[in-house]
């Protein structure tokens, strides 16, 4: 069954300062990789989605990488802000399942 | 955007009672999801259904049982509940089942 880690399990740093989240999955038979944010009490927001056949997506700050045959995923954060502090939750997909991770609890200090 | 609903943010229930989480998304997926998430233990699949009356059990489906009458609503039942059913539930809904979107969450206290 795939597996889904995520470490470190919680990161803090210092505003501004640029970051890396790591996402290793088992199985390299997958499809896509969906990256997500979860704020304290709420629900999944989705952030980036890396397609099979795509290496990197980008958005805004954020860019994200997948390298399958290697089992692994990087989300950059770039001049973190405390408003990114969150939990962030990586989901590989190999259709119809989705395995998520247990995420990494970022907190940016002002 | 998708729109992905869930009919309670918080909700406390006794042991014992019947409990309906309510689903509704408005971009008409095929597919639909419900978990529950645990501290330490991530998101776990209870059932997802992918179709109008057609459910498939998921990772932890004892306990609970679902309904899908319309293409654009998911109710998830707790029959009986149970203090150990107190968690975090998240619906989600995918039309290609290659992403996910999903609800703002509803937290179920069973006392």
């Amino acid at each position: 069954k795939q597996e889904v880690t995520q470490i470190p399990a919680a990161l803090s740093v210092p505003e501004g300062e640029n970051l890396v989240l790591n996402c290793s999955f088992t199985d390299s038979a997958i499809y896509n990789l969906q990256w997500f944010r979860q704020d304290p009490g709420k629900g999944l927001t989705s952030l980036l989605l890396i397609q099979s056949s795509q290496r990197e997506q980008t958005s805004g700050r954020l860019n994200a990488s997948l390298d399958k045959s290697s089992g692994r995923s990087t989300l950059y954060i770039a001049a973190s802000q405390p408003g990114d502090s969150a939990t962030y939750l990586c989901a590989a997909n190999r259709p119809p399942q989705f395995y998520f991770g247990t995420g990494t609890s970022l907190t940016v200090i002002p | 955007d998708v729109k992905v609903t869930q009919s309670s943010r918080y909700l406390v229930k006794r042991t014992g009672e019947k409990v309906f989480l309510e689903c509704v998304q408005d971009m008409d997926h095929e597919n639909m999801f419900w978990y529950r998430q645990d501290p330490g233990l991530g998101l776990r699949l209870i059932y997802f259904s992918y179709d109008v009356k057609m459910k498939e059990k998921g990772d932890i489906p004892e306990g609970y049982s679902v309904s899908r009458e319309k293409k654009e609503r998911f109710s998830l039942i707790l029959e009986s509940a149970s203090t150990n059913q107190t968690s975090m539930y998240l619906c989600a809904s995918s039309l290609t089942l290659l992403e996910q979107y999903f609800g703002p969450g509803t937290r179920l206290t069973v006392t």
